[in-house]
């Protein structure tokens, strides 16, 4: 059974550009959440999403976006990058449906940006 | 607003020794806590947590943590530590109160473990 998994490993992008990160989900869970790990910091919640839709949203700007498809994997889209937006990007899915809200982490994608 | 403090940035122990590493919590109901670990160029795994449930919750790798209301804490403790316990370890509470729940992480305390 795969766990959370998450592409790509590594990227690197430069000032202004747009970049898209991937996640699949744990066999069986229909919600993704995502966190931005800055160096030495704890993760902090971007965004969630649930039956395709954001559920709920973290302290971060709009251009900071996302999607899931009906096979509940998820994008994460960031525009217009910025030198701080370096950090490791985690991934984490849970099965919402059976009211169990326990995350399962990916090993992350981390996007340095120059 | 819910949130967790983590009381020691760095704790170092020798092997075979106890760990102790500290959180406390804040919320305005009963919450859910977690403890996560993260190895270096790995992703968090999930040790323990507290659903209010037993307040002593037994996790992996021989950790468990005492949710304690009354001290708004929820330290973790392992009686013997092993050279693979080195890593950065997350106390996180869950905002419930939001349908399926963002997690909150603390600042992370990184344990290392001396021969």
């Amino acid at each position: 059974d795969a766990g959370v998994t998450q592409s790509p490993t590594h990227l690197i992008k430069t000032r202004g550009q747009q970049v898209t990160l991937r996640c699949s989900p744990k066999s069986g869970h229909d919600t993704v959440s995502w966190y931005q790990q800055a160096l030495g910091q704890g993760p902090q919640f971007i965004f969630q999403y649930y039956e395709e839709e954001e559920r709920q949203r973290g302290n971060f700007p709009d251009r900071f976006s996302g999607h899931q498809f009906p096979n509940y994997s998820s994008e994460l889209n960031v525009n217009a990058l910025l030198l701080g937006d370096s950090a490791l990007y985690l991934c984490a899915s849970s099965d919402n449906g059976r009211g169990s809200y326990e995350q399962y982490f990916g090993p992350g994608t981390r996007l340095t940006v120059t | 607003a819910q949130s967790v403090t983590q009381l020691d940035s760095h704790v170092s122990v020798s092997e075979g020794t106890p760990v102790l590493l500290r959180c406390n919590y804040s919320s305005s109901y009963s919450p859910s806590l977690f403890w996560y670990v993260q190895h270096p160029n790995k992703g968090l795994q999930l040790l323990l947590k507290y659903t209010s449930a037993a307040t002593l919750v037994k996790g992996i790798n021989g950790f468990e943590a005492e949710f304690k209301k009354s001290e708004t804490s929820f330290h973790l403790t392992k009686p013997s530590a092993h050279m693979s316990d080195a890593a950065e370890y997350f106390c996180v509470v869950s905002d419930l109160d939001n349908q399926g729940g963002k997690l909150i992480f603390g600042q992370g305390t990184e344990l290392s473990v001396k021969p």
